[in-house]
């Protein structure tokens, strides 16, 4: 049963320290989306790749943000330094990305759940 | 630029009464719609899709929608609820001309209360 898997899926750290989420995304998607979930901003996309490249990441912040994809089946988003209000839990999601084709759907992993003190 | 819009927040309904949970688009082409529904601490799982083909689409776990061009609208129904449709709901619109990047735009979600 092929899934998104999401490390770690809770996280707990202090104003200040760098943060990594890692996504292991499915094998043979090309689109790989970081989504932030709050209860004030709902859904918003971050970033997304296609064949590893990022073809949007206007969703984050620039100044401590990053996310990269560092082979096909790793995609990493890092918070440096982190603060109270990057509180969130975080998704990661995986896709065909056929061109204007209907499978466009994504695959969303579990999520991570940031805590900020 | 297109966008969802999804009429209620919160929505409750008792065991075995109607589900309507409503989801509009702004698009000057009719785009891909989706419905996701976010059980408790899970990610998104896709619950339906419509793609041109037909305008009534059905999906998982009893759903389904019906495009209307008319009125721009995509609502989600379900004829008889069930405590374990308790969840977020998220009507979404990939753009067909996104570049082909399958890129999906979503509401604010509803969230469907369901009780005995």
């Amino acid at each position: 049963d092929a899934r998104v898997t999401q490390t770690p899926r809770h996280k707990v750290t202090e104003m200040g320290q760098e943060v990594t989420m890692r996504c292991q995304p499915i094998l043979g998607h090309n689109t790989v989306f970081w989504y932030r979930q709050t209860m004030m901003q709902g859904l918003e996309l971050l970033a997304y790749f296609r064949n590893r490249a990022p073809l949007d990441d206007s969703g984050m912040p620039k100044d401590r943000f990053s996310a990269e994809m560092p082979d096909a089946t790793l995609a990493t988003l890092k918070i440096q330094p982190s603060e109270p209000r990057d509180s969130a839990v975080y998704f990661c999601a995986s896709g065909l990305g056929v061109l204007n084709g209907v499978d466009n759907e994504q695959f969303f992993g579990p999520g991570t759940r940031l805590t900020v003190l | 630029a297109q966008s969802v819009t999804q009429l209620g927040s919160h929505v409750s309904v008792s065991e075995g009464a109607l589900v309507l949970l409503r989801c509009n688009y702004s698009s000057s082409v009719p785009p891909y719609l989706f419905w996701y529904v976010q059980y408790p601490n899970q990610g998104l799982q896709l619950l339906l899709k419509y793609t041109s083909a037909a305008t009534l689409v059905k999906g998982i776990n009893g759903f389904e929608a019906e495009f209307k061009k008319s009125e721009t609208s995509f609502h989600l129904t379900k004829p008889s609820a069930h405590m374990s449709d308790a969840a977020e709901y998220f009507c979404a619109v990939s753009p067909l001309f996104s570049g082909g990047y399958n890129k999906l735009i979503f509401g604010a979600g509803t969230r469907l209360a369901v009780h005995p």
